[in-house]
């Protein structure tokens, strides 16, 4: 069955660093999802993707964050200058993008990510 | 008031009990209503949706919504070991890409 694939599962970065997370979405899917997990939280949505440009993002995705779709396959989501409270857990999400009203978005297996 | 908000945790039960989950919303937009399972270190992995109030059945798990009191529930019937995850609802308005509106999560552990 078709899968989203998300590397690496784990990441540390010092703080001021640069990251990039890479995900491998569903290969017919066209919507495309992060999302993030801090410890004991909720997941939050950061910004959704579609046919080359930003279609929605939260308060979160300020200008430290980046996405891009660098080729037919990968999605990726840069944090420009790593902050403490970027350490959570980054989820990547796709939908198919035919079937109207409501799609269902099937996640990746997450990329931890641990700023000291 | 936050826009989703669930019971809080854990829930421990017996295998073969019925488990209720709940999660209340304040925004009438949401029109559509889903339960994820996340088991450790994985992914959120879609459980059942529905859009409209009432009942809707799948197997052991039942999802069931009410527009008019902004309440959405998951039972599961018969609950077995296997079933012991993190279970989270989420909502989102009309339209093929919109964000996800998750709750907290409850973790279940079904005890044999």
């Amino acid at each position: 069955e078709p899968e989203v694939t998300q590397t690496p599962s784990h990441q540390v970065t010092q703080m001021g660093q640069e990251v990039i997370l890479r995900c491998v979405p569903i290969s017919n899917h066209l919507y495309f999802y992060w999302y993030r997990q801090i410890l004991g939280q909720k997941v939050e949505f950061l910004v959704s993707f579609y046919n080359n440009e930003i279609s929605e993002k939260s308060e979160i995705f300020d200008d430290q964050f980046s996405v891009e779709r660098p080729d037919g396959s990968n999605f990726t989501l840069k944090i420009r200058s790593t902050k403490l409270e970027d350490s959570a857990m980054y989820f990547c999400a796709s939908s198919e993008g035919d079937r109207g009203m409501w799609e269902t978005q099937y996640f990746g297996p997450g990329t931890r990510l641990l700023v000291l | 008031q936050k826009e989703v908000e669930q019971d809080p945790g854990p829930l421990s039960v017996p295998e073969g009990a019925i488990v209720s989950l709940n999660c209340t919303y304040s925004n009438s937009a949401f029109q559509y209503f889903m339960w994820y399972r996340q088991y450790s270190r994985k992914g959120p992995e879609l459980l059942m949706y529905t859009y409209s109030s009432g009942n809707k059945e799948d197997g052991r798990f039942t999802a069931q919504v009410d527009k008019s009191s902004k309440y959405i529930s998951l039972f599961i019937r018969d609950s077995q070991p296997s079933d012991s995850a993190t279970y989270l609802c989420a909502m989102s308005r009309p339209g093929a890409n919109s964000k996800l509106t998750f709750g907290k999560g409850i973790t279940l552990s079904v005890r044999p």
